[in-house]
């Protein structure tokens, strides 16, 4: 089992929409949970972290931990062309050396 | 302020043949670590520097990889001899060090090696 799992997608959907991305993982030790953004050819953009249980929200998009269910969540609000991308979800017990996962390409038609 | 650069973006070579990936971090940066994707699969750890003393290599997946940091800068990770299995794309990431707070790793645009 990894110890991240992720739907790799692909996932369409229309500007405008409410999209809703999640992760399982394995491990009950991580505490901080990220959410990177990967365009095309670039390297992994952090979009948010979070520390153990609980919810951030940062503009459009919220993140959501439940350590009980071991599940991970990012919505994003009124989706955008420029949100498509990919959106990895990574965990850690020590905020240092990162599991993450495969990964899931959303694409948001105009 | 400069991000972290990777040098070359693009390399292909033969199986059998060495490669030798750069990372430049930010300026400042005392972490710096390595990752890989190969075809298909995560991003995957494979080993942190702090300053020029390896924290983690517990990721590196054989002896045939070689990580250098001198002079806790720029980074180095040679693949000798290459293997068809090594194609992918390495990742280098810096943080700062800052005790107690999150330390967000910034990554860089990482170079695609393709072994034939």
């Amino acid at each position: 089992q990894k110890e991240v799992e992720q739907d790799p997608g692909p996932l369409s959907v229309p500007e405008g929409a409410i999209v809703s991305l999640n992760c399982t993982y394995s491990n009950s030790a991580f505490q901080y949970f990220m959410w990177y953004r990967q365009y095309s050819r670039k390297g992994p953009e952090l979009l948010m972290y979070t520390y153990s249980s609980g919810n951030k929200e940062d503009g459009r998009f919220t993140a959501q931990v439940d350590k009980s269910s071991k599940y991970i969540s990012l919505f994003i609000r009124d989706s955008q062309p420029s949100d498509s991308a990919t959106y990895l979800c990574a965990a850690d017990n020590y905020g240092q050396n990162f599991v993450f996962g495969p990964g899931t390409r959303l694409s948001v038609l105009p | 302020e400069a991000g972290v650069t990777q040098f070359p973006s693009h390399s292909v070579i033969e199986k059998g043949q060495t490669v030798t990936l750069r990372c430049d971090p930010i300026s400042g940066h005392d972490n710096l670590y390595w990752y890989r994707r190969v075809m298909g699969k995560e991003i995957k750890f494979l080993l942190h520097f702090v300053k020029e003393s390896k924290q983690d290599e517990s990721g590196m997946p054989n002896n045939r990889f070689l990580a250098e940091r001198t002079g806790g800068t720029y980074s180095t990770l040679k693949v000798q001899p290459a293997e068809l299995e090594d194609s992918g794309v390495y990742f280098c990431a810096s943080s700062q060090d800052l005790t107690g707070i999150y330390n967000e790793q910034f990554f860089g645009p990482g170079t695609r090696l393709t072994v034939l």
